[in-house]
Formats: structure tokens, C-alpha cells, sequence
């Protein structure tokens, strides 16, 4: 079965940590994205990339950084300077230019104690 | 600032009456327009779209208009079910392949 796959599911880090979140995908899909979703808003864009070895910052990018060494990894870290970082992450992952093949992974939620 | 909005964040309709979803956008280079269902702690599902080329798009119950003129597009179901009720979040794509989405709309379909 193709799809995304997210791990954890649930993750806890202590403040000050910086902390990795992984993503998968076997769709063989050029585009990867990462999302953060706070209550009560919209999906808002951190980093995405097109391409292996290549990835552009979206609106929220300070704090985050990203790598996108094989096509269908797209790993996700949590840095110490992002200044709130509880809060739910989506992966997702389309074709190029055809946008309705985005396809998201189930999330992980991140947690700041 | 925000290139797409759904101003409203909950709408409650009656099963088997119409429900009506908006979404204003502000960028007139936007060249797609999709809609997603989201339930909690899970990841949006796609649910319809629409090319700035054309003014309506249907799927089965779901019907989606785009007016461009206005920037201005809704999501239209009809009859509403109580398995229709969920967040449904607004997007746009730009020809970067770039994803702008609205703050959501929260559904509840009463039966």
C-alpha cells in the first residue's frame, strides 16, 4: 500500500532539546511538505521541497530545519529557537504540478514540557 | 497576511439540507483551488478542486464554484450527512507547487 508514514505519533521533549520528526513516503512523489497546525488555525507552511537536495523555506521556517537527502524522505527538526513548538505536524507530498495529489501522513504530535 | 481566509469557523446544518463552506482568497496568480477534510488528530483527506479555468466543479454531493472575479470560491453539499461533519480547510497552489490554506471550517451535520 503507497502512502506516508509518520513517526511518532505522540512525542514529548523537554525544553531546550531539539527533537527530529520523521517522514516516508513510497508514492515516489517529487514534492514534499511540512505543516504545523495549531488549534483553531489553519495549516501553516515550514519548509517544502521539490526535489532531492533541494528545499525552500515557507512562512514559518525560523526555528525548523529540514533535509532531503533520498526522494522519499523529508525529516523534519525541531530546534531549540523555535520559541513554541507544541503544537501538531503534518507531512505531505504531491507530484509536481498537480495539486491533487497532495497526500498527508497522519501527524505527529509534538509536545513541549 | 493571510492570502486565503474562511471567515467562518463553524457552521451547523440540519442532515439532509444544503451546506454552504466560503473561502476568499487574495492572490489572483493562484492557478488551483482544492478543499480537504480534516478530522482530529488525523491528517486532511482531499475531497474536490477546481482549476482557475473553470467556475464549477462537481463530485457526487460535492460541488465546488470558484468566482474569480471575486476571489471567491464555496464548497457546496448537498444532502448534508452526520458523516460529513469535520473540519474542512480551504487551499490554493500557486505554479511553485506552493500550498496556501484558510484557517478552517468546522462542520456539524446534525441528524
Amino acid at each position: 500500500d503507497g502512502g506516508i508514514t509518520q513517526s511518532p505519533k505522540y512525542l514529548f521533549r523537554k525544553e531546550g532539546q531539539n527533537v527530529t520528526l520523521s517522514c516516508e513516503q513510497n508514492l515516489n512523489h517529487d514534492a514534499m511538505y511540512w505543516y504545523r497546525q495549531d488549534p483553531g488555525q489553519g495549516l501553516r507552511l515550514i519548509y517544502y521541497s521539490q526535489i532531492v537536495n533541494d528545499f525552500q523555506k515557507g512562512d514559518i521556517a525560523e526555528g525548523y530545519s529540514v533535509s532531503r537527502e533520498k526522494k522519499e524522505s523529508f525529516p523534519l527538526t525541531v530546534t531549540s529557537a523555535q520559541k513554541n513548538p507544541t503544537a501538531f505536524y503534518l507531512c505531505a507530498s504531491s507530484k509536481l504540478a498537480e495539486p491533487d495529489t497532495q497526500y498527508f501522513g497522519p501527524g505527529t504530535r509534538l509536545t513541549v514540557l | 497576511d493571510q492570502q486565503v481566509k474562511q471567515n467562518s469557523p463553524s457552521l451547523s446544518v440540519q442532515e439532509g439540507r444544503i451546506s454552504i463552506l466560503n473561502c476568499d482568497y487574495t492572490n489572483s496568480m493562484f492557478d488551483y483551488f482544492l478543499w480537504y477534510k480534516k478530522y482530529p488528530a488525523e491528517g486532511p483527506t482531499f475531497l474536490i478542486s477546481i482549476s482557475s479555468i473553470k467556475d464549477k466543479n462537481e463530485d457526487g454531493r460535492f460541488t465546488v464554484f470558484l468566482n474569480k472575479s471575486a476571489k471567491h470560491l464555496s464548497l457546496h453539499i448537498v444532502p448534508s450527512q452526520p458523516g460529513d461533519s469535520a473540519v474542512y480547510f480551504c487551499a490554493a497552489c500557486d505554479n511553485f507547487n506552493k500550498f496556501y490554506f484558510g484557517s478552517g471550517t468546522k462542520l456539524n451535520v446534525k441528524p
